[in-house]
């Protein structure tokens, strides 16, 4: 099956600096990408996602960028806040009916 | 904004109880899937439904664990009994359609198996 590897498990940033954060995918047919933030005793929310016929997408601060050869795909925030202090997941799935498998977490600390 | 609902947000129970967690999805979505979290790690699928049918349960440990949605809305986990590795968050989650639809998590259910 599908395995996801995220990388690194913890980051922390200065206010205003960039984050990034990588996961790497198993199998080739993957092709939906989404990506959660997981705060403190709730449930995951989505941020952004990506399909495979699209190389990068941006929704203001937020972008992720998808290398299909090197099965690969980043998260990054720009201009970051507090409040982006979070657990961030990254996801892959073959889609139609087929499960999310979800890498193992980013603690992302974001100091004022 | 349509949010998922879990009840109860936690349950405290001993090994060898049984415990049942509940979800009501996002009015409309089709699909609806069971995830265990355990702590510092991602969401895992246990169950997902298509309505009323179960379309993978290949990871739910059958010989305690059991998942219904009857009229293909609410559904209900069950756990019996329980054991001490079953502590984790225990996340409901739908999509409209399947899984290449964004998914929509709940609060999740916090258990602790004493």
């Amino acid at each position: 099956g599908e395995n996801v590897e995220q990388h690194p498990s913890t980051l922390s940033v200065q206010e205003g600096d960039s984050a990034v954060i990588k996961c790497t995918y198993s199998d080739s047919a993957s092709n939906y990408f989404p990506w959660y933030k997981q705060e403190l005793g709730k449930g995951p929310q989505l941020i952004i996602d990506i399909r495979s016929n699209v190389g990068e997408k941006k929704d203001q601060r937020i972008a992720v960028t998808l290398n299909k050869t090197a099965k690969h795909f980043s998260l990054h925030i720009t201009e970051t806040q507090p409040e982006d202090s979070a657990v961030y997941f990254c996801a892959a799935s073959m889609g139609s009916a087929r499960q999310l498998t979800f890498g193992s977490g980013t603690q992302l600390t974001v100091l004022p | 904004e349509a949010e998922v609902a879990q009840s109860p947000r936690y349950k405290i129970t001993e090994k060898s109880q049984a415990v049942a967690f509940w979800c009501d999805p996002i009015s409309g979505h089709a699909t609806l899937y069971w995830y265990r979290q355990i702590l510092g790690q991602g969401p895992e699928l246990l169950v997902q439904f298509q309505d009323e049918s179960v379309v993978d349960d290949s990871q739910l440990p059958k010989d305690r664990f059991s998942a219904e949605r009857l009229k293909g809305v609410d559904s209900t986990l069950k756990i019996q009994p329980a054991e001490l590795g079953d502590s984790a968050m225990y996340l409901c989650a739908s999509s409209l359609y399947d899984v290449g639809e964004t998914q929509y998590f709940g609060p999740g259910t916090r258990l602790l198996v004493l």
